[in-house]
């Protein structure tokens, strides 16, 4: 069974401080492996798909990494702006679905 | 904006009543799902649709139907409301090419 885990379930930052998110997973042939940003009472926001191990995206302060066994989501020198839920999920061969995980809860304080 | 919007945005329900939610896009995309979000479970996929007409059940489908008779619109239906579906519902779009999904701004509802 596909299996997405995330750690931690929580982590504040002093702005400028910068750390890095896990999500470790599990599938059977993986197609795709995504990251998404969710601000509190909103719809979570695509930020990057990763589709094999190796592969690296960036966006502003985020760079987004891959292995066969786990993603890694870097962030550089954060702002406040940054504090969001942040949400990985994966998308095997067979199905027609993603598989989330619980999500990381990022705080950064000014 | 993926152009994707939810009706209700906000619902509050008694036990036992029929609700529905709307999913509304203009991206014609074919696919679309209905997840639920709680505390403690993260995104549960509930039905999705694979095109007119087709659909099949996700990983929280009891008590929970859906249709779809248009492109552009996606029906998600509890038949008798209960308290565990108190929660807070996203209708989800993904294109032919693509794996990732969009998602819209959510329904908060709350069964009493």
């Amino acid at each position: 069974e596909d299996q997405v885990t995330q750690s931690p379930e929580a982590l504040r930052l002093q702005e400028g401080e910068s750390s890095s998110l896990n999500c470790s997973y599990t599938v059977s042939g993986l197609r795709g492996l995504f990251w998404y940003r969710q601000d509190p009472g909103k719809g979570p926001e695509f930020l990057f798909t990763l589709y094999s191990a190796g592969e690296e995206k960036e966006k502003e302060r985020l760079k987004a990494t891959l292995t066969k066994k786990e993603s890694f989501l870097h962030i550089t020198a954060p702002k406040p702006e940054d504090s969001a839920t942040y949400l990985c999920a994966v998308h095997n061969q067979g199905a027609q679905k993603l598989v989330f995980g619980q999500g990381t809860r990022l705080t950064i304080n000014p | 904006d993926a152009g994707i919007t939810q009706s209700p945005r906000h619902k509050v329900t008694e036990t036992g009543t029929p609700v529905t939610l709307r999913c509304h896009q203009t991206e014609n995309h074919r696919y679309m799902y209905w997840y639920r979000q709680d505390p403690g479970h993260g995104l549960r996929l509930i039905h999705y649709s694979y095109g007119v007409k087709d659909t099949d059940k996700g990983e929280v489908s009891d008590g929970y139907s859906v249709s779809r008779s248009k492109t552009e619109d996606f029906l998600l239906t509890l038949e008798s409301a209960t308290s565990s579906q108190t929660s807070v519902y996203f209708c989800a779009i993904r294109g032919l090419d693509t794996y990732e999904q969009y998602f819209g701004p959510g329904t908060r509802l709350t069964v009493t």
